[in-house]
């Protein structure tokens, strides 16, 4: 099957750790992307890439960091800059920057 | 950016045609309209999108005013599993030739039985 891929589902880490979020697609899609979603709020654009070894800040980049050196993997890491990591985070991708993206099931971090 | 603004909550009955509004008045000539939902705890879902013209397509349609500063999203036939929230969003592109997306808050549709 086709899609995306996060993992885990759910994660918890004890402040001041760096976390790292996994998200795989095999749709062969160039474009990735990183959101947050906070309860009862739409999501916020964290980081994005167009192609392998290039990307772009989003809205709310400081205190996460990324990298693309393969098509399919975008890994998300949220550093202890962070000040406030708990959320769901949600990774996309789209056949290009005109496309729609597919997202996900995402990763709901806690951090204690 | 080009902002949406949706209503915050709508009920439908199951079976009936839910309608979802959105306003898009600031929307540039080449930006597109699409529609995601997100099922509680889950990722968002593409439904559909469209320029200028109405679109259909096997999960919904979609009306848009000739002035493009509005749309409606319709779910034909409600069902249960349609309850969810639905976002409208418009397409930018910036000077460096990337895609930027921005999700508002959303239409939290609620399909009663």
């Amino acid at each position: 099957d086709g899609g995306i891929t996060q993992s885990p589902k759910y994660l918890f880490r004890k402040e001041g750790q760096n976390v790292t979020l996994s998200c795989e697609q095999n749709l062969n899609h160039d474009a990735m992307y990183w959101y947050r979603q906070d309860p009862g709020q739409g999501l916020r654009l964290i980081y994005y890439s167009q192609i392998v070894n290039d990307f772009q800040k989003g809205d709310i980049a400081e205190g996460y960091s990324v990298s693309r050196e393969k098509k399919e993997s975008f890994p998300l890491t949220v550093t202890s800059a962070q000040k406030n990591p708990t959320a769901f985070y949600l990774c996309a991708s789209s056949i290009s920057r005109e496309g729609e993206q597919y997202f996900g099931p995402g990763t709901r971090l806690t951090v204690t | 950016d080009a902002k949406t603004t949706q209503p915050t909550s709508m009920d439908c009955a199951e079976g009936r045609a839910a309608n979802l509004p959105c306003n898009h008045s600031t929307i540039s000539g080449n930006e597109y309209v699409y529609w995601y939902r997100q099922i509680h705890s889950q990722g968002p879902q593409y439904i559909i999108h469209g320029l200028k013209n109405n679109e259909t397509n096997e999960m919904a349609s979609l009306i848009i005013t000739e002035d493009r500063k509005s749309s409606t999203l319709i779910l034909p036939h409600a069902t249960l599993r349609d309850t969810a929230v639905y976002y409208c969003i418009v397409r930018v592109i910036n000077s460096g030739g990337y895609q930027k997306v921005t999700f508002g808050t959303g239409t939290k549709l609620q399909v009663i039985p």
